[in-house]
C-alpha cells in the first residue's frame, strides 16, 4: 500500500514550456486534489476532482489544468509554464465524508523551478 | 471565500514544555477543524481532528479545543519532545467534503 504517490520529485522549466505532474493513489479515494505551497501562504487548492471524470476549480486555478481519467490518478497540466509558478505541489485525496473519514493523504511533493 | 489565520508564525519551546497554537476563522458554515504536520521536505500529515458538535478531543500528548461561537480552535501539544518540531497546518472544512482552506502555518521548534 505506497498511499499517494508523485511524479516527478523535482523538475526544472524554462518559461513557456510545458509539462504534467502525476499523482497516483492506491487508497480507492473518491476525491483527489492538487495544492501548491507557498513559503508563509499555506497550502491552497488549485484543482480538485470528487470523481473519476470530474475536475472542479480550487482557489487558484489560472495557468493550471488537470484531468482524471482514471480513479487513481489525478494529472496537472501546466501548458505554458510561468516563474509566478515556481512551488512545491502538493496531491491529496480523501474519502467524501467522514464515513469513513475526512482525512486528507498527501503525497510527498513535487518541487517545481520555472527560470 | 473563507478565510483563516493562525497563530504564532513561529513557536520556540522548550523541550518538555507545552506549545499552543490558534487559529480563527469567518464563516460559522465551517464543520470539520484538522491539524496538519509537515516535517522537512514531506507533505502534511494529519495528527488530530474534531467536528463542529465537539467541544475538545485528546489523543496523548495532542489535543485540539473548538470554540464554536467565538470562531477558533487551538491544537495544544504537551510535554513536547524534539521529533515535535515542524510545521503544524490548521484547516477548515466545509460543504460536502471537497471544500478546505488552510493557514499559514506555524514553525514549532522544541530546544533540547
Amino acid at each position: 500500500n505506497a498511499g499517494v504517490t508523485q511524479t516527478p520529485k523535482f523538475r526544472v522549466l524554462k518559461t513557456g514550456q510545458s509539462m504534467t505532474l502525476l499523482c497516483a493513489q492506491d487508497m480507492n479515494h473518491e476525491y483527489m486534489y492538487w495544492y501548491r505551497q507557498d513559503p508563509g501562504m499555506g497550502l491552497r487548492l488549485i484543482h480538485y476532482s470528487v470523481g473519476e471524470g470530474t475536475t472542479a476549480k480550487g482557489e487558484v486555478p489560472d495557468g493550471y489544468n488537470v484531468s482524471r481519467l482514471k480513479k487513481q490518478n489525478f494529472l496537472l497540466g501546466l501548458e505554458s509554464a510561468a516563474p509566478s509558478q515556481t512551488s512545491v505541489y502538493f496531491c491529496a485525496s480523501s474519502y467524501p465524508t467522514d464515513n469513513p473519514s475526512r482525512t486528507q493523504y498527501f503525497g510527498p511533493g513535487t518541487r517545481l523551478l520555472v527560470l | 471565500g473563507e478565510n483563516v489565520e493562525q497563530h504564532p508564525s513561529t513557536l520556540s519551546v522548550q523541550e518538555g514544555d507545552s506549545a499552543v497554537i490558534k487559529c480563527t476563522y469567518s464563516d460559522s458554515a465551517s464543520n470539520y477543524f484538522p491539524w496538519y504536520k509537515q516535517e522537512l521536505g514531506k507533505g502534511p500529515q494529519l495528527i488530530i481532528d474534531i467536528r463542529s458538535n465537539v467541544g475538545e478531543k485528546k489523543d496523548q500528548r495532542i489535543a485540539v479545543t473548538l470554540n464554536k461561537t467565538a470562531k477558533h480552535f487551538s491544537l495544544h501539544i504537551t510535554e513536547t519532545q524534539p521529533e515535535d518540531s515542524a510545521v503544524y497546518f490548521c484547516a477548515l472544512g466545509y460543504g460536502y467534503g471537497q471544500n478546505f482552506v488552510f493557514g499559514p502555518g506555524t514553525r514549532l521548534s522544541v530546544l533540547p
